[in-house]
């Protein structure tokens, strides 16, 4: 049953640490979006990537936030230095462009604190 | 830009009850997918429906269904015998299609109703 995955599942970390977190798309998905969710947003796009390549990243604070595509097969987000105000549950989701489907399959979520 | 209200925060009634989830939507798009997405308590997303905008059909899945309308840019999802594993927080969503892809852009999500479904 092929999945989404990410890690860490939990992150506790101080004020001005870097957070590295880590998702596995889907094997043969072409589109890997992270999304993040609070309280006070909800559910918000910060960036999503097609074929490797950044589409969109204007949800991203730019100054701190950075997401990239090393391979296929691996997308990570980072954030450094990181604020409290970052707390918050971290979506990878993944999908194919060009079938017609259109469904986003859900990794987990990272849970952030920063303390 | 794209919307999605979800006007009902929350949501109680007793189990067996029958149950609609409101969604409202805005776009300037012709062409566009609507989602729900189920939450419960773990916090995992759960896929449950996409709907394309020119397909206004609506749909049975056992006990749930969804009536969408785009005469009133409504998504309505409906929950038939209400059962306690049915309690969540459930999104309606909103998609683009670019038909040079045709397919999976980014959601722009509502706010989401947390139901509940008192036994």
């Amino acid at each position: 049953d092929a999945r989404v995955t990410q890690t860490p599942r939990h992150k506790v970390t101080e004020m001005g640490q870097e957070v590295t977190m880590r998702c596995q798309p889907i094997l043969g998905h072409n589109t890997v979006f992270w999304y993040r969710q609070t309280m006070m947003q909800g559910l918000e796009l910060l960036a999503y990537f097609r074929n490797r390549a950044p589409l969109d990243d204007s949800g991203m604070p730019k100054d701190r936030f950075s997401a990239e595509m090393p391979d296929a097969t691996l997308a990570t987000l980072k954030i450094q230095p990181s604020e409290p105000r970052d707390s918050a549950v971290y979506f990878c989701a993944s999908g194919t462009a060009g079938d017609g489907n259109g469904e986003q399959f859900f990794g987990p979520g990272t849970r952030l604190t920063v303390l | 830009a794209q919307k999605v209200t979800q006007a009902q925060t929350e949501i109680s009634v007793v189990e067996k009850e029958d149950v609609t989830l409101d969604c409202v939507y805005e776009t300037r798009d012709t062409t566009y997918y609507l989602f729900w997405y189920k939450q419960p308590p773990s916090g995992e997303l759960v896929f449950l429906i996409r709907r394309n905008s020119f397909d206004e059909q609506n749909e049975i899945s056992g006990r749930y269904s969804w009536n969408f309308q785009k005469s009133t840019s409504s998504f309505n999802f409906t929950i038939t015998a209400s059962q306690v594993v049915d309690s969540a927080v459930y999104f309606c969503a909103l998609s683009e299609v670019r038909i040079s892809n045709f397919g999976n852009e980014k959601l722009t999500f509502g706010t989401g109703t947390r139901l509940t479904i008192i036994p």
